[in-house]
Parts: structure tokens; sequence; C-alpha cells
């Protein structure tokens, strides 16, 4: 079956940069579509970008263009999630998602979430 | 500009049915959606991919108690025989350049 395991909690510094990661198994890693999604305390869901798994290519949500990168390891069936220049603001739980194609449309697999925490 | 529009509330009492709805803005009614739910303390899970002619997939182990349907520019997701485990917050989705979420409903099981 189809499974995301993503890094644990992080706790960072305002200022700082955080990765977290998105293990994936039971399909083939290049042949779909990769999104993470956060979502704040007590808020909904907020898309941040995306990555053609097969080819590389990435899209950002303006919001986060330029501090935001979405990449990925092919030989480790691995996506990740670079956020830099960290506020308390992003404070939030981080989720990679798997779209149900090699392009933008809709999810059908989640993550468990990434709580990071960004405190001085 | 596409936009999604859902109540941020519902109730229903265990055991009834209860329909959620999900309005694309002017201009979007051949749209499709998906619908996510989200339990308390956990991720969202995948429900089911909706058409704008109502046809819809739904996701690995969805009970048959959850379909959906459409009508025009609105997407609703039907929940019957409402459980305990049915109270959570559920957002519908679409797709263009970007993902769109709508601000989720919170549905109340009384």
């Amino acid at each position: 079956q189809v499974q995301l395991v993503q890094s644990g909690a992080e706790v960072k510094k305002p200022g700082a940069s955080v990765k977290v990661s998105c293990k994936t198994s039971g399909y083939t890693f290049t042949t779909y579509a990769m999104h993470w999604v956060r979502q704040a305390p007590g808020q909904g869901l907020e898309w941040m970008g995306w990555i053609n798994v097969g080819n590389g290519y990435t899209k950002y949500s303006q919001k986060f263009q330029g501090r935001v990168t979405i990449y990925r390891d092919t030989s480790a069936s691995t996506a990740y999630m670079d956020v830099s220049r960290l506020t308390s603001e992003d404070t939030a739980v981080y989720y990679c998602a798997r779209d149900s194609s090699i392009a933008i449309r809709y999810f059908d697999s989640w993550g468990q979430g990434t709580l990071v925490t960004v405190s001085s | 500009q596409l936009v999604l529009t859902q109540s941020p509330s519902a109730s229903a009492s265990l055991g009834a049915s209860v329909k959620l709805t999900c309005t694309l803005s002017s201009g979007h009614s051949n749209y499709a959606i998906a619908w996510h739910q989200q339990q308390p303390e956990k991720g969202p899970r995948f429900l089911m991919k909706l058409n704008s002619d109502g046809s819809h997939s739904k996701g690995d182990g969805i009970p048959d108690r959850f379909s959906g349907s459409s009508s025009g520019s609105e997407r609703y997701l039907t929940i019957s025989s409402l459980q305990s485990e049915d109270e959570a917050d559920y957002y519908c989705q679409t797709w263009g350049t970007g993902i769109l979420f709508g601000g989720g409903t919170k549905l109340t099981v009384l």
C-alpha cells in the first residue's frame, strides 16, 4: 500500500531553516507528483508548492516563492522541503501529499505530518 | 478568480445523514474537486474525487456511507448513517495553475 512517512518534529529559532523529508513506498515514486501543504494551529490547509517527481520541475505558491525549496531523491524515493528564514508565523504542521497524477490534480495520499515549532 | 466556499460548521445527529457543500466561484462550474477528511488531531485523508457531472471515485477503504454529487457550481459530500468517528473537518480542494482549498467545514455529530 502507498505510504508517505515524514521526518520527526523540529524546533527552530527565528531566522533558521528547516528540512522536512517524506519517504515513500508502495508505488513507483517517479510517476506521481508530490505536494507540500501546511496547517497553522487552529487554521485550515494551505498549499505551498509541488514537484513533478519525474523531471524535477517545481512550482511554488506565490506566498512562499524564494523561501521554500522542494526537491527529491529518486534513488531514495524521498521528497524534501526546505523552508528558510523562519518566523513564528511558520509554526505549523507540514504535510507531504501525493498527487493522483504526475501533474497538478488532487491529493490521493497524505503523510502523517511534521510539526515545526519556531520559537526563540 | 477561482475560490472554494464552505460553511464553517455543520451538525447532525448520530445515525442521521448530512450534506456538506463546497461552492465554486462564478465561471468555474465545470471544475472537479476532491474531498478530504481530517479527524481531530490527525492528518487529512482523501475521501473522493468529484466531477462536475456528479460522478465520483473514492479513496481506498472509504465506506459506502460517503457519497458525492454535483449541481451547477455546487459540490456535495453526503454522509449517511452518521457515526461518532465522522466528527471531523472536511475540506474541498481543486486545482488549476496551483492547488486551492476551501476553508473547511467542522462537522459535529450530536
